[in-house]
């Protein structure tokens, strides 16, 4: 257990419509990142926060957007959902700066069906 | 473009020999490197890392390897059980504040008994 928790487990819905994806960093992490990974590919990075602030974003389409709260929990809404969109998305977290820092911790994921 | 790339999909190991799993980068900008393994139904679970200024990490039966020059790392499993049988990420940072980390497709490894 990574100490990192995801709700829900899976989710299944239709084009068109709109889902929020949770995600619980480990206790005492700041940072908190979404990665997706569709069918054969290797995770990619969409978007991460730091202490409530947005600090680096990667692949992330407009139609999707994330925040963490003063809590630390972290949200990720995506909209208008294609079926392209299916997929495993992770949520990992990782210690405050440092020599760990790099070291994520990720959650058990949410899979995402749109049909 | 792929900036990490583990070129096989599969490797098929026979219970204890070793297994020996590849990543290439390419960008010279990556300064730390990382082996994730993941189980189905399971998010990543982190394994070994390396500095770029080191070039071998060794923790019990996983060393891996940086080759600076040649753009590659490599994972070593010695000796291989059953339970290693899982898919395995290389991933990449180039450091920094940010610490976002570019991943390879995954090499899935099967250790047979």
């Amino acid at each position: 257990d990574s100490g990192v928790t995801q709700t829900p487990k899976h989710l299944i819905t239709a084009t068109g419509q709109r889902v929020t994806l949770r995600c619980s960093p480990r206790s005492g992490d700041l940072s908190v990142y979404w990665y997706q990974q569709s069918l054969d590919q290797g995770l990619q990075f969409l978007i991460q926060y730091y202490n409530g602030e947005e600090r680096a974003k990667g692949n992330i389409l407009e139609r999707f957007s994330a925040q963490q709260f003063p809590d630390l929990h972290s949200e990720l809404n995506l909209s208008s959902l294609e079926l392209g969109d299916s997929a495993l998305y992770f949520c990992a977290s990782s210690a405050p700066q440092g020599v760990w820092d790099n070291e994520q911790f990720f959650g058990p994921g949410t899979r995402l069906t749109v049909l | 473009d792929q900036q990490v790339k583990q070129n096989s999909p599969s490797l098929s190991v026979q219970e204890g020999r070793i297994s020996i799993l590849n990543c290439d980068y390419t960008n010279s900008m990556f300064d730390y490197f990382l082996w994730y393994k993941k189980y189905p139904a399971e998010g990543p679970t982190f394994l070994i890392s390396i500095s770029s200024i080191k070039d071998k990490n060794e923790d019990g039966r996983f060393t891996v390897f940086l080759n600076k020059s040649a753009k590659h790392l490599s994972l070593h499993i010695v000796p291989s059980q059953p339970g290693d049988s899982a898919v395995y990420f290389c991933a990449a940072s180039d450091g920094g504040s940010q610490g976002n980390l570019i991943f390879g497709k995954g090499t899935k490894l099967s250790v047979k008994p």
